[in-house]
């Protein structure tokens, strides 16, 4: 099936130092959703974008939507040891909001 | 309120075992989902019911059997499954197609 691809697989990080990781397809897509999982939990929703080159910030994370409407990212700033989690991006297509397609993951890991 | 409600917690079984995992969602969402998700991979969509019919399955085996029997609730019937079947089931909904989906928490399954 289809699928984005997210980078990078994964990360090993200093306390206080930025992180930054992105999503890229070939296909054009309407929304964007980024998510944080926790082992045993759910995703949990933390960005949406609707819009190319809208930016939006929750706290100290930062997602924007790109202009050709076929990638995003996201950036984590002066990370803190609870941000250890993989990250999925997910997309929903143009033309077809019936599924969203997902990245593979970010795992991150934060080194206090 | 984004609260999805996923009952039990964790769930062990064996294959000739009959189960029912549960969801509730009381945001007037009319879109709810299943996933299953493997361990470090993204989910996978099994099932999406919209205004409380079915409107997309993943070709699922049919010893998973979805029902939902209001729009505040979702149920995932469980019958004669495998051990590859172990996994983590999520719950999902959201106000409308392309709008940003809610998880619960899971359900980890583990078929002996």
């Amino acid at each position: 099936g289809q699928q984005l691809n997210q980078s990078p697989q994964s990360m090993f990080i200093q306390e206080g130092e930025d992180v930054s990781m992105n999503c890229t397809s070939s296909s054009i897509f309407n929304t964007w959703l980024w998510y944080k999982q926790e082992p045993g939990e759910g995703p949990v929703l933390l960005i949406a974008l609707y819009k190319a080159g809208e930016l939006t910030s929750n706290g100290r994370l930062t997602a924007q939507f790109g202009i050709t409407r076929k990638d995003s990212f996201l950036n984590i700033s002066a990370s803190i040891p609870s941000d250890v989690g993989i990250y999925f991006c997910a997309g929903q297509l143009a033309g077809n909001n019936r599924k969203l397609i997902w990245g593979l993951g970010t795992s991150l890991a934060v080194n206090p | 309120d984004t609260e999805v409600t996923q009952t039990p917690k964790h769930l062990v079984m064996g294959m000739t075992n009959k189960k029912s995992l549960k969801c509730e969602q009381h945001m007037g969402h009319r879109a709810m989902y299943w996933y299953k998700q493997k361990a470090k991979k993204p989910p996978e969509l099994m099932f999406v019911y919209s205004y409380e019919k079915l409107s997309i399955n993943e070709s699922v085996p049919s010893r998973f059997s979805p029902e939902c029997p209001n729009s505040s609730l979702l149920n995932l019937h469980l019958h004669a499954l495998q051990p590859e079947d172990s996994a983590l089931y999520l719950c999902a909904s959201r106000r409308t197609r392309g709008e940003k989906l809610f998880f619960g928490s899971g359900t980890q399954l583990s078929v002996l």
